[in-house]
């Protein structure tokens, strides 16, 4: 089966970094995901890891180890717009994409 | 190019209805793939199609089904609908193959 874990809340300072952790256990392996949700909205897709390292997209940096089966979302500069849930995931080899639970990020000014 | 539309956005049921969700995914994708949201259970996996073929369930009750039409629009229905339904129902479609998934706005269900 497939499980993945990550914190289900983090609070950070505007203009912070935040880094969200994930976790997984999975029965073959395709990649890590990382999709932002905003209150009322639906999850967009934000980065994918397919092999180990650090895949950077402006403010936002994802990382994989898939010896340790383990990933993060960085989050730099964080600006009030950037409070959301944040879900990592993983997919299947026939596009089955599980994900975690969740993770609220709180942002105070 | 058209995003994912789900309709209708909400619907509020009472208790032993039936429901059907209607998923338009985007052009050319034909995987499409319905989750349910609750608060603090994330986006549990109902179920994945891909040219009409169910490919992949979730763990939910046969109460639950679906199916998708050979233009790729997708449907889902729950039958005997219970208070534990209440949830936003959403629909991602993908290119097979790729990581990324593309969602609905969601169908917000109320069981009364």
């Amino acid at each position: 089966g497939q499980s993945l874990e990550q914190p289900s809340e983090v609070t950070a300072v505007e203009g912070a970094i935040v880094q969200i952790n994930c976790t997984y256990q999975t029965s073959g392996f395709y990649g890590l995901s990382w999709y932002q949700q905003h209150d009322g909205g639906a999850p967009t897709f934000l980065s994918y890891n397919g092999l180990d390292g650090l895949e950077e997209t402006g403010r936002f940096s994802s990382f994989l180890s898939r010896s340790d089966s383990y990933g993060y979302l960085l989050l730099q500069e964080l600006q009030m717009k950037d409070s959301a849930s944040y879900f990592c995931a993983v997919p299947n080899r026939d596009d089955k994409i599980i994900f975690g639970k969740g993770t609220r990020l709180h942002i105070l000014p | 190019k058209a995003g994912v539309t789900q309709t209708p956005r909400y619907l509020i049921k009472t208790r032993g209805q039936q429901v059907t969700l209607s998923c338009s995914p985007i052009s050319g994708h034909r995987s499409v793939s319905w989750y349910q949201q609750t608060p603090g259970q994330g986006l549990q996996f109902l179920f994945e199609y891909f040219s009409e073929t169910q490919r992949n369930k979730g763990n939910f009750p046969g109460r639950f089904s679906g199916r998708q039409f050979s233009n790729s629009r997708s449907e889902m229905n729950v039958s005997t609908l219970e208070l534990g339904d209440s949830a936003l129902y959403l629909c991602a479609s993908s290119t097979t193959g790729m990581a990324e998934a593309f969602f609905g706005q969601g169908t917000r269900l109320t069981v009364v």
